[in-house]
């Protein structure tokens, strides 16, 4: 039974550019949630999606995007990166995402950007 | 913001001696869930608290959930070195699917 798996696992990019982050749900879930940790910091809620459509989202800028498959598996995009968009990233999955239900989080993809 | 405040931030615990952890929201909470992040490592989900003054046991951790429901605590009885790692505790809001992590208690354990 796979658990969430993300790729990559780092990334180093500089100011401006784009950046992708993959994540695959544990067997079973259909809800993918990202979150953004910076050092020393709790994860922070960008967004959520279900059935394809961002259900819910936090305070982060237009420049994060996303998508979702209808194999359940989702993508992060970052426009335009900044050096405060450095951070480990982080892909959670749930099974409809209700709230109460709890989170099985990848190992994150840490990206550096400089 | 955050919608819940964890104190205190940092925790260094003499191996063997106890300690808790506390987490506290200005609203309401439909329920509270906390999670472990060993050093380099992701958030693992520990348990889920949802009655008013709830009480449930792991082993060494002891988690309970305020009766007003906006707090909660964790408390670890003889701490041994692999309790070493960032504890959070989450919540969602009433009527929505966000689960809002805390800043966590970093804890470090003294052989």
């Amino acid at each position: 039974d796979a658990g969430v798996t993300q790729s990559p696992t780092h990334l180093i990019k500089t100011r401006g550019q784009q950046v992708t982050l993959r994540c695959s749900p544990k067997s079973g879930h259909d809800t993918v949630s990202w979150y953004q940790q910076a050092l020393g910091q709790g994860p922070q809620f960008i967004f959520q999606y279900y059935e394809e459509e961002e259900r819910q989202r936090g305070n982060f800028p237009d420049r994060f995007s996303g998508h979702q498959f209808p194999n359940y598996s989702s993508e992060l995009n970052v426009n335009a990166l900044l050096l405060g968009d450095s951070a480990l990233y982080l892909c959670a999955s749930s099974l409809r995402g209700g709230n109460n239900e709890k989170l099985f989080f990848g190992s994150g993809t840490q990206l550096s950007v400089l | 913001g955050q919608q819940v405040m964890q104190i205190p931030q940092y925790q260094h615990v003499q191996e063997g001696e106890d300690f808790t952890t506390y987490c506290n929201s200005s609203t309401t909470l439909s329920n509270i869930q906390w999670y472990k992040q060993r050093p380099g490592g992701h958030p693992v989900f520990l348990i889920q608290l949802v009655k008013s003054g709830e009480v449930k046991k792991q082993k060494r951790l002891t988690f309970q959930f305020g009766e007003a429901k906006k707090n909660s605590s964790l408390h670890i009885t003889a701490t041994q070195t692999t309790d070493v790692g960032t504890y959070f505790c989450a919540a969602y809001k009433a009527a929505g699917n966000k689960l809002t992590f805390g800043g966590g208690t970093r804890v470090l354990v003294k052989p």
